[in-house]
């Protein structure tokens, strides 16, 4: 079966300093990832999203990156950290684009 | 009007009674739709995915699809406090943007 991995639970960063979440998926290949970013009321907003190996489509112009160095592993970034950033972030991955999507436990990201 | 319209709530009932959940949308296009439960601090579960029209029934759970009204549901069953959690309609056409609902929040009392 598939599982998907998202770390840390928790992160508590200052203003300005770099970003790093890191996510990985077992018991599949080739799988299409996402990053989504959910704030309170707003519901869920898709970041990233990544089809292959390198391949990264952006859907909204921030202050945050997305990279796929391996088949299986997707990781999130900054190089500096705006208070806006703050939010719980998903990742996700899907079979192809018409199949559901399953999500990650997220990681509670705190800019103070 | 927003693609995808789901009533926050919250919605409490008590345990055993029947839950209804719904989602209105407006784009006629769309042919895949999910349900997702997503308690407190965790990532959302996939529940329920249909393709098009139609009823699926899962254990206590059924989705429906009603495309000519644009309309979603999700019904509950036999509702225990475990039930208790944000529910997210999501829906595509096809490609790589899902559109979510922004959940509704159901309290199951015992």
């Amino acid at each position: 079966s598939q599982t998907i991995h998202q770390w840390p639970a928790t992160l508590v960063q200052p203003v300005g300093s770099p970003l790093s979440l890191e996510c990985t998926v077992e018991g599949t290949s080739n799988p299409n990832l996402y990053w989504y970013r959910q704030a309170a009321g707003r519901g869920l907003q898709l970041l990233f999203y990544s089809v292959g190996i390198g391949q990264i489509s952006s859907e909204v112009p921030q202050n945050l990156s997305a990279s796929r160095p391996q088949d299986r592993q997707f990781i999130l970034s900054s190089k500096k950290l705006l208070l806006s950033d703050s939010g719980f972030y998903l990742c996700a991955w899907g079979r192809d684009s018409n199949s559901p999507l399953h999500f990650g436990n997220g990681t509670r990201l705190t800019v103070t | 009007q927003k693609e995808v319209e789901q009533d926050p709530g919250p919605l409490s009932v008590p345990e055993g009674a029947i839950v209804s959940l719904n989602c209105t949308y407006s784009n006629s296009a769309f042919q895949y739709f999910m349900w997702y439960r997503q308690y407190s601090r965790k990532g959302p579960e996939l529940l329920m995915y249909t393709y098009s029209s139609g009823n699926k029934e899962d254990g206590r759970f059924t989705a429906q699809v009603d495309k000519s009204s644009k309309y979603i549901s999700l019904f509950i069953r036999d509702s225990q406090p475990s039930d208790s959690a944000t529910y997210l309609c999501a829906m595509y056409n096809s490609g790589y943007a899902l559109n979510f609902g922004k959940g509704t929040s159901l309290l199951v009392t015992p």
